[in-house]
């Protein structure tokens, strides 16, 4: 268990509609991850949050955003889904800005299934 | 961008020691190596990570070859549970995000 909880584990929903997915970072972290886990693609660093600031941006389309709460918890918001955004989307928390020494723990992950 | 080569499968006995490989040939002076796992779709899991030393913990040892350009992960004694793939990674300087590739899917049989 590395400390990081997501919810949901699973959803399944159909095209066109919006969803949120919840990461929790463990007790310390400021820093919190997204990537996206699909077949085809493999994990996609998708944007990552300090304190509450966006950080850094990586392959996230533009119907996706995040925010990271004063409680530090993180929010993935998905809109307009598509089939092709069904995948594992996995969260992660470290406990720096994201230095090469600052390492990072990953949720369980949520399973996305657009239908 | 510093890129790892790894070899796509390997097989391991249990208890046997697992060593895997990562070549990391262009990686630069001050970028590290990370050893991930994931078990089956489960979140990716920290393993080790070093910069020039060779390192061990409780999980496993990390030995990378003197001109850096190389390095082997290794489960001294392998068991059923870790059956997974395996990522090497190398942090690039002033990225913030893990650059997972491939990996090796690792069996480790009876």
């Amino acid at each position: 268990d590395s400390g990081v909880t997501q919810t949901p584990k699973h959803l399944i929903t159909a095209t066109g509609q919006r969803v949120t997915l919840r990461c929790s970072p463990r007790s310390g972290d400021l820093s919190v991850y997204w990537y996206q886990q699909s077949l085809d693609q493999g994990l996609q660093f998708l944007i990552q949050y300090y304190n509450g600031e966006e950080r850094a941006k990586g392959n996230i389309l533009e119907r996706f955003s995040a925010q990271q709460f004063p409680d530090l918890h993180s929010e993935l918001n998905l809109s307009s889904l598509e089939l092709g955004d069904s995948a594992l989307y996995f969260c992660a928390s470290s406990v720096g800005q994201g230095e090469k020494t600052d390492t990072q723990y990953f949720g369980p992950g949520t399973r996305l299934t657009v239908l | 961008d510093a890129k790892t080569t790894q070899p796509p499968s390997m097989d391991c006995a249990e208890g046997r020691a697992a060593n895997l490989p990562c070549n990391h040939s262009t990686i630069s002076g001050n970028e590290y190596v990370y050893w991930y796992r994931q078990i089956h779709s489960q979140g990716p899991q920290y393993i080790i990570h070093g910069l020039k030393n060779n390192e061990t913990n409780e999980m496993a040892s990390l030995i990378i070859t003197e001109d850096r350009k190389s390095s082997t992960l290794i489960l001294p004694h392998a068991t059923l549970r870790d059956t997974a793939v395996y990522y090497c990674i190398v942090r690039v300087h002033n990225n913030n995000d893990m650059r997972f590739g491939a990996g090796t899917r690792l069996t480790v049989k009876p």
